[in-house]
């Protein structure tokens, strides 16, 4: 079974730039997370989709940050325009979810990360 | 305001010899889950272990297992005959509210 995709791996760009991120969860898995992890630190919550929709994207800052997940597969984070606090790296995860159900009880699957570096 | 800790920043053991990696958390959710998550240098994050908090035995899976103590609200990862391999930093995290709260992780160090 594949696991989470992500890609770019690495990017770099300079500040004011726009930058997107992209990332492929597992198959047949409804919920799809969006964490920011700084260096020696555990990973942030930006948001969180039910198939196509956010349901929690309060961590998310809206002025320049966005992301959808259309059709409920495939997501697209992206940030314009970038600042240098946001090199980070952006992980990716998902779970299976479960439809009216306990959703936090499922485990969490994590891409490999984007690296991002903003000069 | 739900919280995790891991109050070792950093533990380093000998290779083949066994270590405990300590978290405690602090959540109003009677039913929740816990999980231990290793990252490597690749940053891949992998699940290591995760525990339901309404069964009292502790969890296992091969040379990993935990300690459980919901009284105390703790939740400590045990690696046993270390190995280069799981050299990595681990982090603590509960499920709360439809998202998980992280530790800031320990770092272990294998000594050959």
């Amino acid at each position: 079974e594949a696991g989470v995709v992500q890609s770019p791996r690495y990017k770099i760009i300079e500040k004011k730039q726009p930058v997107a991120f992209w990332c492929n969860p597992i198959s047949g898995h409804n919920t799809l997370y969006w964490y920011l992890q700084n260096l020696g630190q555990g990973p942030e919550l930006l948001i969180r989709y039910e198939n196509e929709e956010a349901v929690d994207d309060s961590q998310l800052p809206k002025d320049r940050f966005s992301a959808e997940r259309l059709k409920g597969v495939d997501s697209t984070l992206k940030i314009q325009p970038a600042e240098l606090g946001d090199s980070a790296v952006y992980l990716c995860a998902s779970s299976p979810g479960l439809a009216g159900g306990r959703l936090w009880q499922e485990t969490q699957y994590f891409g490999p990360g984007t690296r991002l570096l903003v000069l | 305001a739900q919280t995790v800790t891991q109050s070792q920043p950093e533990m380093s053991v000998q290779e083949a010899e066994t270590v405990t990696l300590s978290c405690t958390y602090d959540t109003s959710e009677s039913d929740y889950y816990l999980f231990w998550y290793k990252q490597p240098p690749s940053r891949q994050m992998i699940l290591v272990i995760r525990q339901e908090a309404y069964k009292q035995q502790n969890a296992t899976e091969n040379r990993f297992s935990v300690n459980f103590q919901k009284a105390a609200k703790s939740f400590s990862l045990k690696i046993s005959d270390s190995q280069l391999g799981d050299a990595a930093m681990y982090f603590c995290a509960v499920d709360s509210n439809y998202q998980l709260i992280w530790g800031a992780g320990t770092k272990l160090i294998i000594k050959p």
